[in-house]
């Protein structure tokens, strides 16, 4: 597609079970962001692919998220026995090398969890 | 505190009104300034990009960066309906892939809702 996909677009859960969010980047586009973004708080950093360089996973919340990336591409967000504070919508968003910088944007995962 | 500051509001204005945004920062490493727009139940998308101080123009926006006051500033002019969705401002300390350093953190505002009624 066009643009960055995100998959699921809405996510029901209950407290303590695992969730995988998953985020399909602009072809071509070597750096892959993860973002979290809850009511009334804006966007707020969890972690940041460059290329084959080592991810800078400083704004992971704690040790029960988790990011890969396969290939270059396609990323995964697990986060595992999920708790209702992360209840939130997750954005992933996408840059090319070399570029203005701009960051492009899926319409985000939306996480509830009960 | 935060990093970077930015009024939530919400803010409502009559069709045709300039609206100011406004955001401030306390990290003077930042070099590099954003403005996003997010309509509701979507991402956020590019608006403005400024590198350190000055003003930009781009039809009836106008971004403003005072790094000497950590503030910057988006002016709309003759604001439409269209307008109404989400602000964020966002910054960096160098260019978005610099290297694959984390200079690729871009740091948001909360967000300004703003409502441009007809």
């Amino acid at each position: 597609g066009a643009g960055v996909s995100q998959s699921p677009s809405n996510k029901v859960t209950e407290k303590g079970k695992d969730v995988e969010l998953r985020c399909d980047p602009i072809s071509g586009h070597t750096a892959l962001y993860w973002y979290r973004q809850s009511l009334g708080q804006g966007l707020e950093f969890l972690i940041y692919f460059q290329g084959n360089s080592a991810p800078d996973k400083s704004g992971l919340p704690s040790d029960r998220f988790s990011a890969e990336r396969t290939g270059g591409s396609v990323s995964t967000l697990t986060i595992q026995r999920t708790q209702q504070e992360d209840s939130a919508v997750y954005l992933c968003a996408s840059s090319s090398d070399g570029g203005s910088g701009e960051l492009f944007f899926g319409e985000g995962s939306r996480l509830t969890v009960l | 505190q935060k990093e970077v500051e930015q009024d939530p509001g919400p803010l409502s204005v009559p069709e045709g009104a300039i609206v100011s945004l406004n955001c401030t920062y306390s990290n003077s490493a930042f070099q590099y300034f954003m403005w996003y727009r997010q309509y509701s139940r979507k991402g956020p998308e590019l608006l403005m990009y400024t590198y350190s101080s000055g003003n930009k123009e781009d039809g009836r926006f106008t971004a403003q960066v005072d790094k000497s006051s950590k503030y910057i500033s988006l002016f709309i002019r003759d604001s439409q309906p269209s307008d109404s969705a989400t602000y964020l401002c966002a910054m960096s300390a160098g260019p978005i892939n610099a290297g694959g350093t984390s200079y690729g953190k871009l740091t948001f505002g909360q967000g300004t809702i703003l409502t441009v009624h007809p």
